[in-house]
């Protein structure tokens, strides 16, 4: 069965210092993995992707991520944050059948 | 290039009515996957569609839920009756055969009093 767990339900960072956001998936084989993001009442939006190839993945907004298999990773990171950025972010796994599977989300908030 | 379109986008209904959720997938997309968001159950694959066809509704909670997709640009979630424990709100998502991003619609608010 697939899986996803993110370990912080709430994170507050200082606009313009860095984040990172943890994800820790399961997965029998090789995964595909997502960063989701949403904003209050919108829907989801993808930041980034990792299907194959280069382990870190550059998204929009400035997100990047890195997909590490000996620790079933996928950390999502910013260098700098604004405060559009606070919303929710969430970390799905998948795999060739196109059944995802999301984590509870992390809310992160932006304090001036 | 139109996203995925969802309607309504806020439903207030009363116990015991039907109420009925309406999806439109992006253009050539041939999955489309219904989910519920909830504080507690966080979000939740309820069925998905490939080429109209439902594939896995292992997760529509109860007989009170159907769905059903009778062509590649429509799609509907059903609840009849509708229980309190149903306020959610509810993502469609579509994506592409070989792509597994899924690209969501903004939801349906449904609130059951």
């Amino acid at each position: 069965a697939q899986s996803v767990t993110q370990p912080d339900i709430h994170i507050t960072v200082s606009e313009g210092a860095s984040l990172e956001l943890r994800c820790n998936y399961s997965y029998g084989a090789t995964p595909y993995l997502f960063w989701y993001v949403q904003s209050p009442g919108q829907g989801l939006q993808l930041l980034l992707k990792y299907f194959s190839g280069d382990t870190l993945v550059q998204g929009i907004k400035g997100f990047e991520a890195e997909f590490k298999r000996s620790q079933s990773s996928f950390n999502l990171r910013k260098p700098s944050v604004h405060w559009s950025d606070a919303a929710e972010y969430f970390c799905a796994v998948g795999g060739f059948g196109y059944k995802l599977s999301f984590g509870a989300g992390t809310t992160v908030t932006v304090r001036a | 290039d139109a996203g995925v379109i969802q309607s309504p986008r806020h439903e207030v209904t009363e116990m015991g009515q039907e109420v009925t959720l309406r999806c439109k997938p992006i253009s050539g997309h041939d999955y489309l996957f219904w989910y519920r968001q909830t504080m507690m159950r966080g979000l939740e694959l309820l069925i998905y569609f490939n080429n109209n066809v439902p594939i896995d509704d292992s997760g529509m909670p109860e007989d009170r839920f159907s769905a059903k997709m009778p062509n590649a640009s429509f799609s509907t979630l059903k609840i009849q009756p509708s229980e309190p424990r149903d306020s959610a709100v509810y993502f469609c998502a579509s994506s592409l055969v070989r792509g597994a991003e899924q690209f969501f619609g903004p939801g349906t608010r449904l609130t059951v009093l």
